[in-house]
């Protein structure tokens, strides 16, 4: 069965203030990986797929790296509205669509 | 740029009454996800149409049931609703035949049942 483990739970940050999430995954032949962005209430935001190891993908404040085991959220100086919770989900080993397994997300605050 | 409509937004119910909520994807996505995310918790898996025919399921209850329409919008009925059905409910939409597949969410629908 496809798991995937968020760590830390939550993280508090000052303004500025980088830092890292991660995200481990056992999936069986990985066509991809998704990160997520909600906001209380609020449906998730599409930030990035990451489909093999090795591969970087920067938005913004945001970079995003996958390992054979694990991907990596990067957050270089963070700002007030960067808090969220930040999610990261997989769809079934094999695939590349399908329903997606989700990580109980890092929630993330950050502090002006 | 176009995103994934649901309606109602919020819904209040009592135990026992039944819902219906819609979702309206993407122009040109084919494909509709729903999920049910309960509060501090992950978005759940509940069931997926892909061109009008059901591609997967998961833990949705038998007392739910969904379609998706020729014009691919997608309904999910709630019968006998529970206290326990209390959550947000997300409908997601993607494009097949392309390489990302990627799943774009809607702003939810969060049903509160008393």
């Amino acid at each position: 069965e496809d798991q995937v483990t968020q760590s830390p739970e939550a993280l508090r940050l000052q303004e500025g203030e980088s830092s890292s999430l991660n995200c481990s995954y056992t999936v069986s032949g990985l066509r991809g990986l998704f990160w997520y962005r909600q906001d209380p209430g609020k449906g998730p935001e599409f930030l990035f797929t990451l489909y093999s190891a090795g591969e970087e993908k920067e938005k913004e404040r945001l970079k995003a790296t996958l390992t054979k085991k694990e991907s990596f959220l990067h957050i270089t100086a963070p700002k007030p509205e960067d808090s969220a919770t930040y999610l990261c989900a997989v769809p079934p080993g094999g695939t590349s669509y399908g329903k997606l397994t989700f990580g109980q997300g890092t929630i993330l605050t950050v502090h002006p | 740029a176009a995103g994934v409509i649901q309606s109602p937004r919020h819904l209040i119910k009592e135990k026992r009454e039944t819902a219906t909520l819609k979702c309206y994807p993407i122009p040109r996505h084919d494909t509709v996800y729903w999920y049910q995310q309960g509060p501090g918790q992950d978005p759940q898996f509940l069931i997926s149409f892909y061109e009008k025919m059901q591609s997967d399921k998961g833990s949705i209850p038998d007392r739910f049931s969904a379609q998706q329409f020729s014009d691919y919008h997608s309904e999910l009925n709630m019968s006998s609703l529970e206290l326990g059905d209390s959550a947000l409910y997300f409908c997601a939409s993607s494009a097949s035949g392309r390489s990302s597949y990627e799943q774009y969410f809607g702003p939810g629908t969060r049903l509160t049942v008393t």
